[in-house]
């Protein structure tokens, strides 16, 4: 079955400063991998995703990510963080009719 | 205009009550989701149909009962609420496989409070 780990439960970085925030995946083919941002009191809406090719991804809001099939992996990245970046970040595998979502990293940006 | 659209916002009401959320999308999307976000930010997904057919339906209490009239809308009704059923309940929408971009298009969330 697939599943998803996020190690991090919790960030807190400086603004400015670069982010990573870890996933890893569990799946019995070559899974279809997605990170999601979710601001309080609101719904969640795609950053980017990955399905073939290119195993680095560029999203919305400078973010990136990297598929690592040898480390099952696809961690989120951003060179300078901005104090609007502060949120919750799921990372999720699947497609249609079944996406799974790991437990989330909140992410907390210090002045 | 909401793509996905999903009412009431809030809902606090007693245990043992009876309660319905709806779900809207307007997006021409063949698959739609119920997911269930714990206190602790844990999103799970509950049930999702595909062209008004149920595809997953997890391990959720029978009380749970989704129901997809036609293909842009997902209703969900519970019954016998209990206390541990407070939580954020978020629709979501997707294409189908075949036209898969994969995205999940969500609504702002229903957040169910039982007392």
């Amino acid at each position: 079955a697939q599943s998803v780990t996020q190690p991090d439960i919790h960030i807190t970085v400086s603004e400015g400063a670069s982010l990573e925030l870890r996933c890893n995946y569990s799946y019995g083919a070559t899974p279809y991998l997605f990170w999601y941002v979710q601001s309080p009191g609101q719904g969640l809406q795609l950053l980017l995703k990955y399905f073939s090719g290119d195993t680095l991804v560029q999203g919305i809001k400078g973010f990136e990510a990297e598929f690592k099939r040898s480390q099952s992996s696809f961690n989120l990245r951003k060179p300078s963080v901005h104090w609007s970046d502060a949120a919750e970040y799921f990372c999720a595998v699947g497609g249609s009719n079944d996406m799974r979502f790991g437990a989330g990293t909140r992410l907390t940006v210090k002045p | 205009d909401t793509a996905v659209s999903q009412t009431p916002k809030y809902l606090v009401t007693q245990m043992g009550n009876d309660k319905s959320i709806k779900c809207e999308q307007n997006l021409g999307h063949d698959t739609m989701y119920w997911y269930k976000q714990d206190s602790k930010k844990f999103l799970k997904i509950m049930f999702s149909y595909n062209n008004k057919e149920l595809i997953i339906n997890e391990t959720v209490p029978n009380r749970f009962s989704p129901k997809s009239p036609d293909k842009a809308h997902l209703n969900l009704h519970i019954n016998s609420l209990e206390l541990g059923d407070s939580a954020v309940y978020f629709c979501a929408s997707s294409q189908s496989l075949g036209q898969n971009t994969g995205e999940l298009f969500f609504g702002e969330g229903s957040r169910l409070t039982v007392l």
